[in-house]
């Protein structure tokens, strides 16, 4: 159980487009999902907690009209990267909290989207 | 400020010999504390959780985690490394049922190369 979903796994898209991630939970209801940034060989970076059926949080320094985030069922958040440019590319990777049993709700992480922007 | 700190960036140890990953934490109050694992180009997979109770806590993949609240840390353990555990692990802490911030503090990651 818990398994979270990403897709694309990889994209490759020219400088300026958009281009638009999903993060699916697929065997649970998630009312928050997690949205991360990792550069090579770096830790994690929060970008942003996405909540169903409200306006995302975003973390200091992370730009909302940039990285759009929507959350409009309890199993499905996505990332739009807006006018992507080189320096947005990354690795993307979601999580969701399950509600989980015994107590504690853990978050359990997609595997993650390589995006290149050329 | 609240932190997580792994004061290893990278651990080494032979296979077949034990292993500890370091987690000290200062935050307030009584945190929830993870260890997550990230194989190459994955996302992370959820090892095991502290929420109270026994400080002693088994998780997946043979590793166990040992909370002590009086060093704030949490440090990782396995009894005998195999060279499939070689990864990146991460330590983190948070109150995921904290109303609206749920979200969790995390350490930058220890890199542990099991060497056959």
């Amino acid at each position: 159980g818990a398994v979270v979903s990403q897709h694309p796994s990889w994209v490759i898209c020219k400088s300026g487009t958009s281009v638009k991630i999903e993060c699916r939970s697929l065997d649970f209801q998630a009312t928050t999902m997690f949205w991360y940034r990792q550069f090579p060989k770096q830790s994690l970076m929060l970008m942003a907690t996405s909540n169903e059926g409200s306006k995302a949080t975003y973390e200091q320094g992370v730009e909302k009209d940039k990285f759009l985030i929507n959350h409009a069922s309890l199993t499905l958040s996505t990332l739009t990267v807006t006018s992507a440019h080189p320096e947005d590319s990354s690795f993307y990777i979601c999580s969701a909290i399950s509600p989980g049993t015994g107590g504690g709700g853990t978050q359990y992480f997609g595997p993650g989207t390589r995006l290149t922007v050329l | 400020a609240q932190s997580v700190a792994q004061p290893e960036d990278q651990v080494n140890v032979a296979e077949g010999n034990p292993l500890t990953v370091k987690c000290t934490y200062s935050v307030s109050g009584n945190p929830y504390l993870f260890w997550y694992v990230q194989y190459p180009n994955r996302g992370l997979q959820f090892l095991l959780k502290y929420i109270t109770g026994d400080n002693l806590v088994k998780g997946s993949y043979g590793f166990e985690a040992e909370f002590n609240k009086s060093q704030t840390s949490f440090h990782l353990k396995k009894p005998s490394a195999l060279v499939s555990d070689s990864a990146l692990y991460f330590c983190a802490v948070g109150w995921p049922y904290a109303g609206n911030n749920r979200k969790l503090i995390w350490g930058l990651g220890t890199s542990l190369a099991v060497n056959p």
